[in-house]
């Protein structure tokens, strides 16, 4: 089976930097992916690591460190636009996605 | 370009009931799969289709669900009857890269609530 670990809320403050975290266990990884939903809305993709090391794409990075089992989501200068919901999600081989529970993001001016 | 497409939106129905919800994949696309999401289990994987052939639907949760895909355009997800513990948001996604693809594509969603 697989499991992955995310905190459920993070508060910030807007301008602010803000990591969540995801650690995760699962045999036959390929690759870590992050997923933003808005309340009310589908999830739309972020980013994909599927090597160590950081992956940029404006105000957002992730990485991965496979040895640890453990990626982040980085969000930097915050906007309010930004509170949603954040999820990990492991790629094994030929199978689907499979999600966490989400990080419930709150940007507070 | 059109993205996965979902209805209704939104369905209110009374315990016992037939359920259907619809879903168009993105034109091209070679995988498509529902999920269902609720505050306690998060985003779940009910059942998954490659060249509209079901793979794996592991994660049906009971004989009360099920799921076909006639045509590459075109699937639903049917429960019969309903009960109140099956109010979820019910997602459709596709990929074009099959089961294995880093990126897949949500339909805004079918919200079920059984009363």
């Amino acid at each position: 089976g697989q499991s992955l670990e995310q905190p459920s809320e993070v508060t910030a403050v807007e301008g602010a930097i803000v990591q969540i975290n995801c650690t995760y266990q699962t045999s036959g990884f390929y690759g870590l992916s992050w997923y933003q939903q808005h309340d009310g809305g589908a999830p739309t993709f972020l980013s994909y690591n599927g090597l160590d090391g950081l992956e940029e794409t404006g105000r957002f990075s992730s990485f991965l460190s496979r040895s640890d089992s453990y990626g982040y989501l980085l969000l930097q200068e915050l906007q309010m636009k930004d509170s949603a919901s954040y999820f990990c999600a492991v790629r094994r081989g030929n199978t689907p996605l499979v999600f966490g529970k989400g990080t419930r993001l709150s940007v507070i001016a | 370009d059109a993205g996965v497409i979902q209805s209704p939106r939104h369905e209110v129905t009374e315990m016992g009931q037939e359920v259907t919800l619809r879903c168009k994949p993105i034109s091209g696309h070679n995988s498509l799969f529902w999920y269902r999401q609720t505050m306690m289990r998060g985003l779940e994987l009910l059942i998954y289709f490659n060249n509209n052939v079901p793979i794996d639907d592991s994660g049906m949760p009971e004989d009360r669900f099920s799921a076909k895909m006639p045509n590459a355009s075109f699937s639903t997800l049917k429960i019969q009857p309903s009960e109140p513990r099956d109010s979820a948001v019910y997602f459709c996604a596709s990929s074009p890269q099959g089961s294995s693809g880093n990126t897949i594509y949500f339909g805004e969603g079918s919200w079920l609530t059984v009363v």
